[in-house]
């Protein structure tokens, strides 16, 4: 499969504190992207960041991307109730141009 | 951002019966637009690449006399899921580059 992966697959936090979630993949990628997906509805693009970039900040989120180890990393600082929703990973492979998602992770934020 | 509208957002029909969802880009041109399928609580999967003026290229395992694909115009695409069957039952969501990937409200279809 083609598929990255992430980890964890689901997680549960209190209100304010921080929230982790990462992602590997396989193929080489010319950027990765972070989307949100509520219940049942489509996604939301959050962050974008190049292949030649190693740290990306936007608002209360900041990614990391490691390419020797085809890894990235997503924060959500001081996460809130309505952070809850499923985290997506998707990479844009170099070769096929299409975009590749991982296999998500699902945070529920408790107030 | 870009916006991409699908139609109808929800879907319910027999055994046996053909469907048509549609995937617009509202405020930009498209020549590429990509259809996914998802199942409950799992990740987005690749099922073809649509693209204007030529025919779709699928993803290995998807059935193209199953998902019919017809990118008619720079704004529109459609998914056609003929002879659906319960197992059919999934929400599909669609996207189009502008230049990254903007994606559709999705739609669910329930195949009774």
């Amino acid at each position: 499969s083609q598929q990255g992966e992430e980890d964890p697959q689901a997680l549960s936090i209190q209100e304010g504190e921080n929230a982790t979630m990462n992602c590997s993949y396989k193929t080489s990628i010319n950027n990765l992207q972070w989307y949100r997906q509520n219940s049942g509805r489509g996604l939301v693009h959050l962050i974008l960041i190049r292949s030649n970039e190693r740290e990306k900040h936007s608002g209360r989120l900041r990614v990391t991307l490691d390419t020797s180890k085809k890894s990235s990393s997503l924060l959500i600082t001081a996460s809130r109730a309505a952070d809850t929703a499923s985290y997506f990973c998707a990479t844009d492979d170099y070769n096929t141009d299409k975009l590749i998602f991982g296999t998500g992770t699902r945070l529920q934020v408790f107030p | 951002g870009a916006v991409v509208s699908q139609h109808p957002s929800r879907v319910i029909c027999k055994s046996g019966t053909s469907v048509k969802i549609e995937c617009r880009s509202l405020d930009f041109q498209a020549t590429t637009m990509f259809w996914y399928r998802q199942f409950p609580k799992k990740s987005l999967m690749l099922m073809a690449t649509s693209n204007e003026g030529s025919k779709a290229t699928y993803e290995q395992g998807v059935e193209k006399d199953k998902f019919l694909i017809n990118h008619a115009s720079l704004t529109l695409s459609t998914l056609t899921v003929t002879s659906a069957h319960p197992e059919d039952s999934s929400f599909y969501i669609c996207s189009a580059r502008y230049p990254e990937q903007f994606f559709g409200p999705g739609t669910r279809l329930t195949v009774l």
